[in-house]
């Protein structure tokens, strides 16, 4: 069961570039999302999906594009990369209709924007 | 809006002492979800403890337990007998229970961490 999967683990952009992290779950959740962590900062939502077809902003979404066309798939494009976009990225899943409330993460994507 | 503070930016325990990690936060809901997740260096998010606002007993797992203060909004992480491969950022958060469907209660809010070092 690989649970939440990443790609890719490292990037280097420089300004100006586009590029998708691909986020993947194989456990059916409903809830979807990408957080950003940045030092001191803990880790803040970027964007949100409760299903497929149903997208939503979270605390810092500027410059960030999402979209979730099937269950498994909530890929985050950033369209023109800053370097204020550095950071390890964190996408995380779970089953929205269940009682646990525990959010299963993948294992981060560090972005560095020159 | 619902907020979870951290005070502690760094603590330090000695292998084999006990230490313990502060967590409060705000919120007007009355069911909800804390938890505290641990990230070592491989960055890895790992969920530690979990507790439901609706039960009154405090979770605990083998060397990790909380203390869940409902009426203070505290909920702090005991860690019994460290161990070297404690040392990581902890990571409190919080989750509304009230899942509206195609609503934003299922976000997870994260406190800004503590960073946690253990010393031979």
């Amino acid at each position: 069961n690989a649970g939440v999967t990443q790609t890719p683990k490292f990037q280097v952009l420089k300004t100006g570039q586009s590029m998708t992290l691909q986020c993947a779950q194989d456990m059916n959740h409903e809830y979807m999302s990408w957080y950003r962590q940045d030092p001191g900062m803990g880790l803040r939502l970027i964007h949100y999906s409760v299903g497929a077809g149903i997208t939503d902003q979270g605390e810092v979404p500027n410059g960030y594009n999402v979209s979730r066309s099937t269950t498994e798939d909530f890929p985050l494009r950033l369209l023109s990369a800053a370097p204020s976009q550095t950071s390890v990225y964190f996408c995380a899943s779970s089953w929205d209709r269940g009682r646990t409330g525990e959010l299963f993460f993948g294992e981060g994507s560090r972005l560095t924007v020159l | 809006a619902q907020t979870v503070t951290q005070s502690q930016p760094e603590m330090s325990v000695q292998e084999a002492e006990t230490v313990t990690l502060s967590c409060t936060y705000d919120t007007s809901e009355s069911d909800y979800y804390l938890f505290w997740y641990k990230q070592p260096p491989s960055r890895q998010m790992i969920l530690v403890i979990r507790q439901e606002a609706y039960k009154q007993q405090n979770a605990t797992e083998n060397r990790f337990s909380v203390n869940f203060q409902k009426a203070a909004k505290s909920f702090s992480l005991k860690i019994s007998d460290s161990q070297l491969g404690d040392a990581a950022m902890y990571f409190c958060a919080y989750r509304s229970g009230l899942l509206n469907y195609g609503g934003s209660q299922g976000n997870l809010i994260f406190g800004k961490g503590t960073k946690l070092s253990v010393k031979p």
